[in-house]
């Protein structure tokens, strides 16, 4: 999973707590993504980071919020969870300097309940 | 309409067949194309990577590109059970840092 380590793997929680999810990289990437997974509609982007204290939406970023204050942590925060977030969480990271351009590595998940 | 569109399946194969996937996209600007494999209850893992327009082969695995027509593929050959897995087409724009994706081709292989 290319030093990528989601935490945490599994969690079940209730509707209206605040749920906060984290992406740590050991590759020194300068993009981090974070990714819900639902069925039927594959991959969807909820926010991402440019650089530290740099992020902006994705096409799904409503009810969630993100914080990148070192290269190698991204956090993700509902923060009031609903149980349409129910969803497995992937984070994702990326470099410029990659030649293979834009290709991004996933880490292994999180697998979230909202009961 | 989605940018990007992969049938879902499900693939049923017999072992040793030849798997076909492909997906359509709609932006004219992507260049850069992915297949990524994902096994049950793991993250996606690239597969193939491939750049405009053209075909790019890896043991079993092709990857062709036709931007003319907007389709991209990706064939297994060979297939064995260990093939068994969702496989995810990518792809972005020059400089975009984002990808759009397909939603994913469930394939099994049985032995």
């Amino acid at each position: 999973d290319a030093g990528i380590t989601q935490s945490p793997r599994h969690k079940v929680t209730e509707t209206g707590t605040p749920v906060t999810l984290r992406c740590h990289q050991t590759e020194n990437h300068r993009y981090m993504y974070w990714y819900r997974q639902d069925p039927g509609h594959g991959l969807r982007l909820i926010h991402y980071s440019y650089g530290v204290k740099d992020t902006d939406k994705g096409e799904v970023s409503d009810g969630y919020s993100v914080s990148r204050s070192k290269t190698e942590d991204f956090l993700l925060t509902l923060e009031s969870a609903t149980s349409s977030q129910t969803s497995v969480y992937f984070c994702a990271i990326s470099d410029p300097r990659d030649s293979r351009t834009d290709t991004q590595y996933f880490g292994p998940g999180t697998r979230l309940t909202v009961l | 309409q989605k940018e990007v569109e992969q049938d879902p399946g499900p693939l049923s194969v017999p072992e040793g067949a030849i798997v076909s996937l492909n997906c359509t996209y709609s932006n004219s600007a992507f260049q850069y194309f992915m297949w990524y494999r994902q096994y049950s209850r793991k993250g996606p893992e690239l597969l193939m990577y491939t750049y405009s327009s053209g075909n790019k082969e890896d043991g079993r695995f092709t990857a062709q590109v036709d931007k003319s027509s907007k389709y991209i593929s990706l064939f297994i050959r060979d297939s064995q059970p260990s093939d068994s897995a969702t496989y995810l087409c990518a792809m972005s724009a020059r400089n975009d840092y984002k990808l759009s994706f397909g939603a994913g081709t469930t394939v099994t292989v049985r032995a």
